[in-house]
């Protein structure tokens, strides 16, 4: 089945710091969606792609969707203590169901 | 601001006891989800549902889920008979679209003794 390798699996960094993160995929997708997700929680939408090429920020975060549409990455700017957490990527291939495919997340960890 | 809310927050059960989850998504919105986490592995997808019909669903999703609208309001997953590596987070999400974001609620950990 359709599988997303995202990278790096984990990154400790020093606050103020920029981030960035990746997700290949070895199929097509249509949209790209870029979760942060704390411990015990849900995942709570970031980022969200429609249109290869397209880069989009909220606030200190950037995320393009890549023009071959099997890619996205996602940066963060000038890191902040609470920028902690583990980040997905997700894909959806279109068709009429909304299925999701997740990467396997990247754990970041922000020194203060 | 509109989110999908889950009940319980956390569900313990023994081996072979049926368990229900109950979400309710964003009101306006009409495909539902289900996908489950594993502790310290990625979300999987289990099952989308519009229009009172599932749209699809993944090997995960056998004949011991099951899932329903039973109301205007309520999104819930049945599982028959719990095994032990049923235990995991449970997410609901909603979208209006399945070509628009997807939102998720808390979750429900369940964990199967």
């Amino acid at each position: 089945g359709q599988q997303l390798n995202q990278s790096p699996q984990s990154m400790f960094i020093q606050e103020g710091e920029d981030v960035s993160m990746n997700c290949t995929s070895s199929s097509i997708f249509n949209t790209w969606l870029w979760y942060k997700q704390e411990p015990g929680e849900g995942p709570v939408l970031l980022i969200a792609l429609y249109k290869a090429g397209e880069l989009t920020s909220n606030g200190r975060l950037t995320a393009q969707f890549g023009i071959t549409r099997k890619d996205s990455f996602l940066n963060i700017s000038a890191s902040i203590p609470s920028d902690v957490g583990i980040y997905f990527c997700a894909g959806q291939s279109g068709g009429n169901t909304g299925k999701l495919i997740f990467g396997q997340g990247t754990t970041l960890q922000v020194k203060p | 601001e509109p989110e999908v809310t889950q009940t319980p927050s956390h569900q313990v059960t023994q081996m072979g006891q049926e368990v229900i989850l109950r979400c309710v998504p964003i009101s306006n919105h009409l495909y539902f989800y289900w996908y489950r986490q594993i502790l310290g592995q990625k979300v999987e997808f289990l099952v989308s549902f519009y229009n009172n019909e599932i749209s699809e669903k993944s090997e995960i999703f056998d004949d011991q889920f099951s899932v329903e609208r039973p109301d205007g309001s309520n999104f819930t997953l049945k599982i028959r008979s719990t095994k032990l590596e049923d235990s995991a987070m449970y997410f609901c999400a909603s979208s209006p679209s399945t070509d628009y974001e997807q939102y998720f609620g808390p979750g429900t950990r369940l964990t199967v003794t």
